[in-house]
C-alpha cells in the first residue's frame, strides 16, 4: 500500500508570493492533517480536514487556508510569504487510531 | 491548554546501552499517546501507539508506558543500536473526534558505535 505522498518536495519562493502545497493520503483514509515544523516551535498543528471538512484548526493567521477533495487528497495554501513561513510541511492520513506522516515539504522563503 | 514536554532533550550513549526517553503532558484528557521517530530532514515514522485505557505497548526491542494520572510516559529502547540514532517525538491525541496532535519538542538520540 502506498505511503502518504507530499509535492513538491522542495519549494523556494520570495516574501509575498503564495504557494499551494499538495498531499496525497494513504488508499481509505479519509482524514488529513497538517503541521509545520520549525527548528524554534517545533512542530505545530495547523488544521485537519475530515471528508472535505474542515474539523479543527490550529493557532496560525488566516494567510494559512486548505481544503480537501472528495478524493480526500488535500492542499494547503499560504498568501503573502513571510520569512517566517519557512520550514518542513507535514502532512498526516489517518483511518483509526494511527497517524502516517508523508515526508514533507521543505519550503524556503527568501 | 495541553502541553507535552520531553526530556532530555539530547541524549548520546554507547551502543549496547539500554535507555529511557520521557515524556509528560499537562492534560490527563487524552484519546490516545503516539512515538515517533524522525530521521534528519525527513518525515515522521510512527512507532508505538498506546490508547488511554492501555499501560504499555511493545515492538520489538521498544517498549511505551503511558500513566495517564500523573500526565507522563516512557519509551524503553532495549540494547540500542547506531541506527536508533533519531530524534523521538511523542504526541498525544485530545479527547475529542479530532485528529490533532500536539507534540512534544523532542529527544535527539545517538548512539556511538
Amino acid at each position: 500500500k502506498a505511503g502518504v505522498t507530499q509535492t513538491p518536495r522542495y519549494l523556494i519562493k520570495t516574501r509575498g508570493q503564495q504557494v499551494t502545497l499538495s498531499c496525497s493520503p494513504i488508499s481509505g483514509h479519509r482524514s488529513v492533517s497538517w503541521y509545520q515544523q520549525t527548528p524554534g516551535q517545533g512542530l505545530q498543528f495547523l488544521f485537519e480536514y475530515f471528508s472535505e471538512t474542515q474539523r479543527n484548526k490550529g493557532n496560525f493567521p488566516g494567510r494559512f487556508s486548505g481544503r480537501q477533495f472528495s478524493n480526500s487528497r488535500s492542499e494547503m495554501n499560504v498568501s503573502t510569504l513571510e520569512l517566517g513561513d519557512s520550514a518542513l510541511y507535514l502532512c498526516a492520513s489517518s483511518r483509526r487510531d494511527t497517524q502516517y506522516f508523508g515526508p514533507g515539504t521543505r519550503l524556503t522563503v527568501l | 491548554k495541553q502541553e507535552v514536554t520531553q526530556i532530555p532533550a539530547a541524549l548520546s550513549v554507547p551502543e549496547g546501552e539500554n535507555l529511557v526517553l520521557n515524556c509528560s503532558f499537562t492534560d490527563s484528557a487524552i484519546y490516545n499517546l503516539q512515538w515517533f521517530r524522525q530521521d534528519p530532514g525527513k518525515g515522521l515514522t510512527s512507532l508505538l501507539l498506546i490508547q488511554s485505557s492501555q499501560r504499555e505497548q511493545t515492538s520489538g526491542r521498544l517498549n511505551a508506558s503511558l500513566d495517564k494520572s500523573s500526565g507522563r510516559s516512557t519509551l524503553y529502547i532495549a540494547a540500542s543500536q547506531p541506527g536508533d540514532s533519531a530524534t523521538y517525538l511523542c504526541a498525544v491525541r485530545g479527547g475529542d473526534s479530532s485528529y490533532k496532535l500536539i507534540f512534544g519538542s523532542g529527544t535527539r538520540l545517538l548512539v556511538r558505535p
